[in-house]
């Protein structure tokens, strides 16, 4: 596809059981960016990868979380030990220059909800 | 502490007339702007920028404009039209053309454009 995507969109996870959330950007964008976003806020940062590099992990809130892109495209979102606080809408977004574009382009998000 | 502001849930307009969508920021860092839009269920999409060199910027029905002094921007949108409906983030970056292109958000305004 054109856009960026993301699976699951829905998911439903007892507390304590660990999630992974998946984005597959756009073909050849640099820049991939994982932000969260609570109900009637908006996004927050949690982590940033150039290529295969991590190179900002400042916004992830515990170490529970966990983020990869081993390959420089596909990235995976793990949280581990889930908690009601967790719940919220998970958004990728890619860029195609490195973080030196003009814009990001979202994917349509994971929507956890931690029961 | 909110580094990006929008003070007004949600405002409503009349098919026809200007929308006006106001943010404020407290970060003299910030030298980029942004405003996305988003329909539920989806993630958001781009709509137009600012760069902090300029006081105004246009596109088509949209128009942005930068008081650095005042640290408020705006987005000016004429006329405006019942697809318009959504909710708009403002987001601002610190560091573009640079390596690293987080953005940060405000919680966003719901606009309401009533036929």
């Amino acid at each position: 596809g054109a856009g960026v995507s993301q699976s699951p969109r829905y998911k439903v996870a007892k507390r304590g059981q660990d999630v992974a959330l998946r984005c597959d950007p756009i073909s050849g964008h640099v820049s991939l960016f994982w932000y969260q976003q609570a109900l009637g806020q908006g996004p927050e940062f949690l982590t940033y990868f150039q290529n295969e590099a991590q190179l900002d992990k400042s916004g992830l809130p515990s170490d529970r979380f966990f983020a990869e892109r081993p390959e420089g495209s596909v990235s995976t979102l793990k949280i581990q030990r889930t908690q009601q606080e967790d719940s919220a809408v998970y958004l990728c977004a890619t860029d195609p220059s490195g973080g030196f574009g003009d814009e990001q382009f979202f994917g349509p998000g994971t929507r956890l909800t931690v029961l | 502490d909110q580094q990006v502001k929008q003070n007004s849930p949600s405002l409503s307009v009349q098919e026809g007339r200007i929308s006006i969508l106001n943010c404020d920021y407290t970060n003299s860092m910030f030298d980029y702007f942004l405003w996305y839009k988003k329909y539920p269920a989806e993630g958001p999409t781009f709509l137009i920028s600012i760069s902090s060199i300029k006081d105004k910027n246009e596109d088509g029905r949209f128009t942005v404009f930068l008081n650095k002094s005042a640290k408020h921007l705006s987005l000016h949108i004429v006329p405006s039209q019942p697809g318009d409906s959504a909710v708009y983030f403002c987001a601002a970056s610190a560091d573009h053309g640079g390596s690293q292109g987080n953005l940060i958000f405000g919680k966003g305004t719901k606009l309401s454009v009533k036929p």
